[in-house]
Parts: C-alpha cells; structure tokens; sequence
C-alpha cells in the first residue's frame, strides 16, 4: 500500500523567511503532485512533476522530485503573508495513472 | 475557478437517509474523480471514471456507488448515512487517460450527518 508523508504537519515562519516542506512516499513513482489548500476551499494545482530531476518554480515555490530516494520538496523563497495556506503532496502510484495519494498535509502560517 | 462545478455545496441530513452529489466537470474532460475530506482520514480516493466507465475504485464503501453520464457529468450516491460519513466530498477532472495530467478539483459538497 503506497504511504505518502509530509513534514512538517505545521510550520509557523516569519515573513522573509525560507523553509522546506518535506514529501516522503513508500514506492516506486516518478508522478508526484502539488497542491495548495486554503481553509475550506478546493484544492489548487500547484505543480506536477513527472519524472526524477524534475524541478518547477513559480513565484516563491519552487518544487523538486527524487525518485531514488523517494521524496519531493516545496520550498518557500521570502515567504508572504499571502502563502499561509495547506499544502499537500500526492503520489500518482497507480499504473494507469492519475489515482492519487495523499500526503497528511503542511500547514503553513506566515507571520507578518 | 477550476472549471469543475459541483452541487450542492452544503447539505445537512440524517442518519440512514441518502444523498446524491453532482459534478460537471471541465469542458473536455472525459475523466472525473471522487475524493473524500475529513478530519480522522485525511483526503482519500474514492472512485474514477474515464468517458463514462469505472476505471479504478479505492476506499469506497459499499454504501457509497457512482456514475458518470453520456454528457461526462458524475454522481455519488451515499446511502445508509452514518455520522462518520461527514465530510467534504471534491469531484476533480483531467483531460484524458494516460499519466501525469493536470487533476483541477472542484469547490467541494460539505456534507453534515446530524
């Protein structure tokens, strides 16, 4: 059964700040997903990354994939107040594609 | 706005009733997915359908079933509706078969089991 973890389940950061939110997950894919959660609303696509090496950026966000070790980076350039959102990592481990797993999410408050 | 439209957004019913959840999805889109929300279990997939068939199931009871029309639009039926049940419920949608597209979600049907 495929695992996906996040860490940290919350992150607290000043504005201006950097960090990095974590995406473990327990078997082989090359297809991993990013997504942005504001409180009580959809899910919006951040990134997808498809194949080991990937990187995306947009904006402040910047996305990573390691398939070898199994794990997926969000990181945080300058963070605004305007980030402070849920963001969730899901992997893609089904064959046929597109069923997604998801991670338990990040929490993330930016303090002015 | 994603483009996938999903009635109602809020519903609050009893226990043992049972609720039927819509979802349009993106214009084009042949596949259109469920996804459950809750506190205890986190975001889960439900169920898949691809130009109007089943093409993967995942932790979906057995009281739950759904469908997706000629016209691409879905439904999910919950019946037997227990407290457990409540949840925010997400129809998503993607272009075509095959891996890596772009899943978009839709706003989400809040369901109450009072």
């Amino acid at each position: 059964e495929l695992k996906v973890e996040q860490n940290p389940l919350f992150l607290s950061m000043q504005e201006g700040k950097n960090y990095t939110i974590y995406c473990n997950y327990s078997t082989t894919s090359d297809r991993l997903y990013w997504y942005r959660q504001d409180p009580g609303k959809s899910l919006e696509s951040l990134f997808v990354l498809l194949s080991n090496g990937a990187v995306k950026q947009e904006g402040r966000l910047m996305a990573s994939l390691d398939t070898k070790a199994r794990l997926s980076t969000l990181h945080i350039t300058a963070a605004v107040h305007d980030l402070s959102a849920t963001y969730f990592c899901a992997v893609d481990g089904y064959n046929a594609g597109n069923m997604l797993t998801f991670g338990g999410g990040t929490r993330l408050m930016v303090k002015p | 706005d994603s483009g996938v439209t999903q009635t109602p957004k809020h519903l609050i019913t009893a226990t043992g009733q049972r609720v039927t959840l819509r979802c349009s999805p993106r214009s084009g889109d042949l596949s259109v997915y469920w996804y459950q929300q809750s506190l205890d279990q986190g975001l889960q997939f439900l169920i898949q359908y691809y130009n109007g068939e089943e093409r993967a199931k995942g932790n979906i009871l057995e009281r739950f079933s759904a469908q997706q029309f000629p016209d691409l639009h879905s439904e999910l039926n919950l019946s037997s509706l227990e407290l457990g049940d409540s949840a925010l419920y997400f129809c998503a949608s993607s272009a075509r078969r095959g891996v890596g597209n772009t899943i978009y979600f839709g706003e989400g049907s809040w369901l109450t089991v009072v």
